[in-house]
């Protein structure tokens, strides 16, 4: 079926380094969301981009819609230890990427 | 604020045995979701429900994997005849009707490990 690819699959970051992850559709999305999940922990919803180009921020966070809406990034600007778990895009809550898993050297 | 409860939390069984995993979704969410999440991997989604219908169903999905939503409120994912291979966190999640951020509220998760 269709795949939400999702790039890297591991990423290891002194903290306050910046980390961006990356999702790539072979196909047009109607939308996208965000999600966290910590270790031994359940996803935790993020945020939904819905435009064409959208750019949205949460304090350190900001996401982007491609504009063809096929691919979104997630970027954390000056990683805490807070930041870590690994990060989930999703089309349409049901096609979930492999997910990039963040972790943070103090 | 009680969130999507998921019960048993850890379930083991000999190959061959059923299970039978109950989710509570958060009060008035019309919509439900269960996924499959192996080690490594994001949620695999297996099949969702508004109100009592199921109005989808993963094509992955084996026929040994059943659902159900009688009366639009609690949800049970049964699996019949477990394989080694249906060893994963079984995810139940569930958002209102309407909802405008595309939230899911996910559950604590069911824990399956078939012997």
């Amino acid at each position: 079926g269709q795949q939400v690819m999702q790039i890297p699959q591991y990423q290891h970051v002194q903290e306050g380094e910046d980390f961006t992850t990356y999702c790539n559709s072979s196909t047009t999305l109607s939308n996208i969301q965000w999600y966290k999940q910590r270790p031994g922990g359940h996803p935790v919803f993020l945020i939904q981009l819905v435009k064409s180009g959208e750019v949205k921020k949460q304090k350190r966070l900001t996401f982007q819609f491609g504009e063809a809406k096929k691919n979104s990034s997630l970027h954390i600007t000056a990683t805490q230890t807070t930041d870590v778990g690994t990060y989930f895009c999703a089309a349409s809550r049901m096609r979930f990427g492999a997910g990039t898993r963040l972790t943070v050297k103090p | 604020d009680t969130g999507v409860s998921q019960d048993p939390r850890h379930k083991i069984t000999k190959r061959g045995q059923n299970v039978t995993f109950r989710c509570d979704p958060i009060s008035e969410h019309n919509r439900l979701y269960w996924y499959r999440q192996t080690l490594g991997q994001g949620p695999e989604f297996l099949t969702y429900f508004q109100n009592e219908a199921q109005l989808e169903k993963s094509r992955l999905l084996s026929d040994r994997f059943s659902a159900e939503r009688p009366k639009g409120s609690f949800s049970t994912l049964e699996i019949q005849r477990t394989e080694q291979g249906d060893s994963a966190m079984y995810l139940c999640a569930s958002s209102p009707d309407r909802v405008r951020t595309g939230e899911l509220f996910f559950g604590e998760g069911s824990r399956l490990t078939v012997l």
